[in-house]
């Protein structure tokens, strides 16, 4: 079935620093995919989506390409702050539209 | 507008009890969508209403069911409580493909 991996964490970071966290995933068809995240005692907020291969998705300062030849959907952010430390899920939505989450990744960004 | 809201927000119950978790949804959204949120086993889809009627179900027990009003709110009902299903239960709801998120609903089970 449809499947999320991400990277382990935690991920931890100087501020300013540039972040990658690694996601790819395993499906049938031609899923939308999706970033999500999570500040500590919250729900999930969308961060940002891609719904084709070479879209990309970008919000407040973060970036993921779809990228279908390699199965990724990895973020980037060029320059970390404090305030971007959560845990950020990676999820898949296919024929279904349920989603489909990675594991999460933790990142915490020291000043 | 208004986002997803839950209710409650906190809830603390024992073996054996029932419990109801409520969910409003985005104005003008009809999907309404729920998860479990564990530490072990991460982010768990539970099920998905439509327009009243359930279009998606996850792989729980029966004991999990839900329900959708016709004004798109959507309640949640785990009858025989166990240990296990202390978690954070979260509904989102949507109007395409992308789905937005409640704060969520902190279930104790003691």
């Amino acid at each position: 079935g449809d499947s999320v991996t991400q990277m382990e964490g935690p991920v931890t970071l100087s501020e300013e620093a540039f972040l990658t966290i690694n996601c790819t995933y395993t499906a049938t068809g031609y899923p939308s995919l999706f970033w999500y995240v999570q500040y500590p005692g919250e729900g999930l907020q969308l961060l940002l989506k891609a719904t084709k291969a070479d879209d990309k998705g970008s919000n407040k300062g973060f970036e993921a390409t779809y990228r279908k030849e390699t199965t990724s959907f990895h973020l980037e952010k060029g320059s970390v702050q404090v305030s971007d430390s959560a845990v950020y899920f990676c999820a898949l939505s296919g024929d279904t539209d349920k989603l489909i989450f990675g594991t999460g990744t933790r990142l915490q960004v020291f000043p | 507008k208004a986002g997803v809201t839950q209710t409650p927000r906190y809830l603390i119950k024992t073996r054996g009890q029932q419990v109801t978790l409520s969910c409003s949804p985005i104005s003008g959204h009809r999907s309404v969508s729920w998860y479990q949120q564990t530490p072990g086993q991460g982010l768990q889809f539970l099920f998905e209403y439509f327009s009243e009627t359930q279009r998606n179900k996850g792989n729980f027990p029966g004991r999990f069911s839900g329900r959708q009003f016709s004004n798109s709110r959507s309640e949640m009902n785990v009858s025989t409580l166990e240990l296990g299903d202390s978690a954070l239960y979260l509904c989102a709801s949507a109007l395409g493909e992308t789905q937005y998120f409640g704060p969520g609903t902190r279930l104790l089970v003691l």
